[in-house]
């Protein structure tokens, strides 16, 4: 059964930092592609940051340059590094796993239960 | 950025009724569209992804068709369990963007 439990959130000040990470089990984590979604309380659901099991990265244009993204194969884990955090970072932020479809593009298939990242001073 | 816009807002039905969401691209996202379903406190949950194919598990009362910049998931029969907050999704460009949700609410 694929598992994926984040950790790392809290309540952190503007201009802070705070990492996340991923536990992932169930599947071998070295073959797969993974990502990062947040979603605002309320609010609808928002991609951040993909990291393929090459090591090819993209993020979202409000994250770039401030969040980053990796992952430990050995340790079956994906992080994200998130500096200079600002109000509008606060979300509940879900670790999901990716797999392709027929014409070779990943998808969103797995999620895991999310961890609160609040920014606020 | 390619923007979904999702109609209705919200939809209210019936227990037994069939549920029509619709998802519109302001750019061609070819076949790569996934739909989720979303309850109160829970993560999403995959029920199509490459337009039309039905994610592991999913009952066959969920079904979704389209291509290029019209998207549609169909409930054939809903159950009481089907009422929830549902989000589609392109994947074939970054940034790769959802809707912003059509909510399904017990009429």
């Amino acid at each position: 059964e694929v598992q994926l439990v984040e950790s790392g959130g809290g309540l952190v000040k503007p201009g802070g930092s705070l990492r996340l990470s991923c536990a992932a089990s169930g599947f071998t984590f070295t073959y797969y592609s993974m990502s990062w979604v947040r979603q605002a309380p309320g609010k609808g659901l928002e991609w951040v940051s993909s990291m393929s099991s090459g090591s090819y990265i993209e993020y979202a244009s409000s994250v770039k340059g401030r969040f980053t993204i990796s992952r430990d194969n050995a340790k079956n884990s994906l992080y994200l590094q998130m500096n200079g955090l600002r109000a509008e970072d606060t979300a509940v932020y879900y670790c999901a796993r990716e797999s392709l479809d027929s014409s070779g593009h990943y998808y969103v298939n797995y999620w895991g239960q999310g961890t609160l990242v609040t920014v606020s001073s | 950025e390619n923007v979904l816009t999702q109609s209705p807002d919200t939809l209210s039905l019936s227990p037994g009724e069939r549920a029509t969401l619709s998802c519109r691209a302001s750019q061609s996202a070819s076949s790569y569209l996934a739909w989720y379903q979303q309850k109160p406190g829970q993560a999403p949950r995959l029920l199509i992804y490459d337009s039309s194919s039905r994610a592991t598990g999913i009952p066959d009362r969920f079904s979704g068709s389209g291509s290029g910049t019209d998207f549609t998931l169909t409930i054939s029969r809903l159950e009481p369990e089907d009422f929830a907050v549902y989000y589609c999704q392109q994947y074939g460009t970054p940034p790769y963007t959802f809707g912003q949700g059509t909510k399904l609410e017990i009429k």
